[in-house]
Order: structure tokens, then C-alpha cells, then sequence
């Protein structure tokens, strides 16, 4: 059983649309970070939150932390080629960050 | 500064050999974590290493091992491959570790095992 469920596994969106990807667990963490991964590369990290109910913005991305910080949400407004590749969530416990499967992210031009 | 920096960059092995593989972690960085990443389960934690002490391990058979230099580079080992260890292994490292910390990650080695 995954700890940290990524959803949707795979999303194809035009440019200039928006959209929201999840992050869901039945666990509590301590904090939650948001990775972007591109083919080739290792993932680099785009935010972290904290506290609950947290949200944060990075240009046109909005990341939130929920209220019982057991999820999060990804939302990017007017999306583009840019954007593409694999974000991953990633809940930070005692036992160290877990990751989850991520979300396959194209934008076509 | 320069980054994380994983060597080799591609790996190809038969069954049954072992494989070492290199990371150097930023300059000033004493944490040095490892993963596996596949396309079916992700990116799994292997272990993670401080001061040349093993700190962390996740669930992974004694096949997988790893080490921490004096300089805080570190390598990991898998002995007796199986055809299931292809994947891409990542290295991270961040100034002291921690749940909270951000991971700064190398470009990884893609193992393949035939």
C-alpha cells in the first residue's frame, strides 16, 4: 500500500488551461514537499509546507497544505510546454521523507 | 557551487554481478540519502547517510549496502543482482538532513540488468 497516493497518474492539457493534482494519505506528516522531475534529471524541489492549511504561491502555481496536514494540492493557472514533466509529493515523518508515485504532467503547446 | 554529481551516469550488468555506484554530495552537505526510482513503484528510499554513519534504512534487502567517506561522498552497492534492480538511483544531499530539509538530487545512474 502506497503511504502517499498521487492522483491523477497521468494528465495531457493544452496550453493556457488550468488544472489540480493531489496528494493523499491517511498519514499525518510534518511537512510536505513538492518536487518537479524532468526526463533525465533527478527532482528538484519546488516547495515546502508546514503548517496546516498552509498555502503557498510560486508564480502561477498554488500549493496548499491541509488542514490535518495528510494531503496536498498542486494548482497551476494558465499552464505551459514549460510545466511539463513528473511532480512528486513528498511527506516528511520521523522515518524520513516518502515519496509518492507522482503525477505525469504534459502541457501541449 | 557546484551540484550533486552521480557516476556513472548509465550502467549496464548482468545477473548475479555487483554494481558500486558514486555520489558527491554539495560542497558543505554532510547528508547523503539514496533511492530507487521505477516507473511501477517510484521513488523508494534506500538509506541515508551523516557523518559516515548509516542514520536511516528503508525496506530493502542486505543485498543493497552503502558507505560515507571522511569528505561525505558516498557509495552504494548491490550485490548479486536481480533483473528487478534496474532502475534509476537517485542521490540526495542537504546540509544536515532532516524531514523538513530540502533535497538537492544528483541526475542519477540508470542500471540496467539483463
Amino acid at each position: 500500500t502506497q503511504l502517499l497516493e498521487q492522483s491523477p497518474q497521468f494528465l495531457s492539457i493544452q496550453e493556457g488551461e488550468n488544472l489540480t493534482v493531489y496528494c493523499n494519505s491517511s498519514s499525518v506528516f510534518s511537512s510536505l514537499q513538492w518536487y518537479r522531475q524532468e526526463p533525465g534529471e533527478g527532482p528538484v524541489l519546488l516547495v515546502t509546507v508546514v503548517t496546516g492549511g498552509e498555502v503557498k504561491k510560486l508564480k502561477r502555481l498554488t500549493f496548499q497544505f491541509g488542514d490535518a496536514r495528510k494531503d496536498s494540492s498542486l494548482h497551476i493557472t494558465a499552464a505551459q510546454p514549460g510545466d511539463t514533466g513528473l511532480y512528486l509529493c513528498a511527506g516528511g515523518r520521523a522515518d524520513g521523507l516518502t515519496f509518492g508515485k507522482g503525477t505525469h504532467l504534459i502541457i501541449q503547446p | 557551487k557546484a551540484g550533486v554529481t552521480q557516476t556513472p551516469r548509465y550502467l549496464i550488468k548482468t545477473r548475479g554481478q555487483q554494481v558500486t555506484l558514486s555520489c558527491s554530495p554539495i560542497s558543505g552537505h554532510r547528508s547523503v540519502s539514496w533511492y530507487q526510482q521505477t516507473p511501477g513503484q517510484g521513488l523508494q528510499f534506500l538509506f541515508e547517510y551523516f557523518s559516515e554513519t548509516q542514520r536511516n534504512k528503508g525496506n530493502f534487502p542486505g543485498r543493497f549496502s552503502g558507505r560515507q567517506f571522511s569528505n561525505s561522498r558516498s557509495e552504494m552497492n548491490v550485490s548479486t543482482l536481480e533483473l528487478g534492480d534496474s532502475a534509476l538511483y537517485l542521490c540526495a544531499s542537504s546540509p544536515v538532513g532532516g524531514t523538513n530539509e530540502k533535497l538537492f538530487f544528483g541526475s542519477g545512474t540508470q542500471l540496467s540488468v539483463l
